[in-house]
């Protein structure tokens, strides 16, 4: 079935360090979501990447998906304390269906 | 405006017993998710309503698990003869039509004891 994996599981950085989340997948995509979840909380809707080779920012958080459309990344520049969560790729691959598939998920801890 | 609501909050119940979880969603939002979290795992897809469209079951991880979206709105997952592995935090989201980003309820936590 369609899987999507994601790297790392887990990462601790010292506050003001970068940080990178990676997610592929071994299917063609028709977009990719970002979402992130505080701890105790539910998920919160990032941004949605939908073109090859597409890259957004939103001021320290870069976004960028890839040429095949298989591959995406979050990149934080500068990490602070409030960045603090599990950040969760989605992959649609569109047809009949709008299902999202979750990837694994990254949590970042960030250490003042 | 509201967000999307789910109810009960937490909710404990013994081995065998049947549950039911509730979903209000965003007004106007036609499509409606069901997810599974286990703790510290990632979401899990359970099913997926789009309007008047056939709901996608194809997450609903066995038969004892169901449900139902009325009047396009309000929607109930069931899960009948709970076991410990149900034991989960069950989220529900919503959206506009496709691909619109979803928005998540606050979740229902359930334990089987």
């Amino acid at each position: 079935g369609q899987q999507v994996m994601q790297i790392p599981q887990y990462q601790h950085v010292q506050e003001g360090e970068d940080f990178t989340t990676y997610c592929n997948s071994s299917t063609t995509l028709s977009n990719i979501q970002w979402y992130k979840q505080r701890p105790g909380g539910h998920p919160v809707f990032l941004i949605q990447l939908v073109k090859s080779g597409e890259v957004k920012k939103q001021k320290r958080l870069t976004f960028q998906f890839g040429e095949a459309k298989k591959n995406s990344s979050l990149h934080i520049t500068a990490t602070q304390t409030t960045d603090v969560g599990t950040y969760f790729c989605a992959a649609n691959y569109g047809g009949a269906t709008n299902k999202l598939i979750f990837g694994t998920g990254t949590l970042l801890a960030v250490q003042p | 405006g509201a967000g999307v609501s789910q109810s009960p909050s937490n909710k404990v119940t013994e081995k065998g017993k049947d549950v039911e979880l509730r979903c209000d969603p965003i007004s106007g939002h036609t499509a409606l998710y069901w997810y599974r979290q286990s703790l510290g795992q990632g979401l899990e897809f359970l099913i997926y309503f789009q309007g008047n469209s056939a709901p996608d079951k194809s997450g609903l991880p066995s038969d004892r698990f169901s449900a139902e979206r009325t009047g396009g709105s309000v929607s109930t997952l069931t899960i009948q003869r709970t076991q410990q592995e149900d034991s989960a935090v069950y989220l529900c989201a919503s959206s506009l039509a496709r691909p619109y980003e979803q928005y998540f309820g606050p979740g229902t936590r359930l334990t089987v004891t």
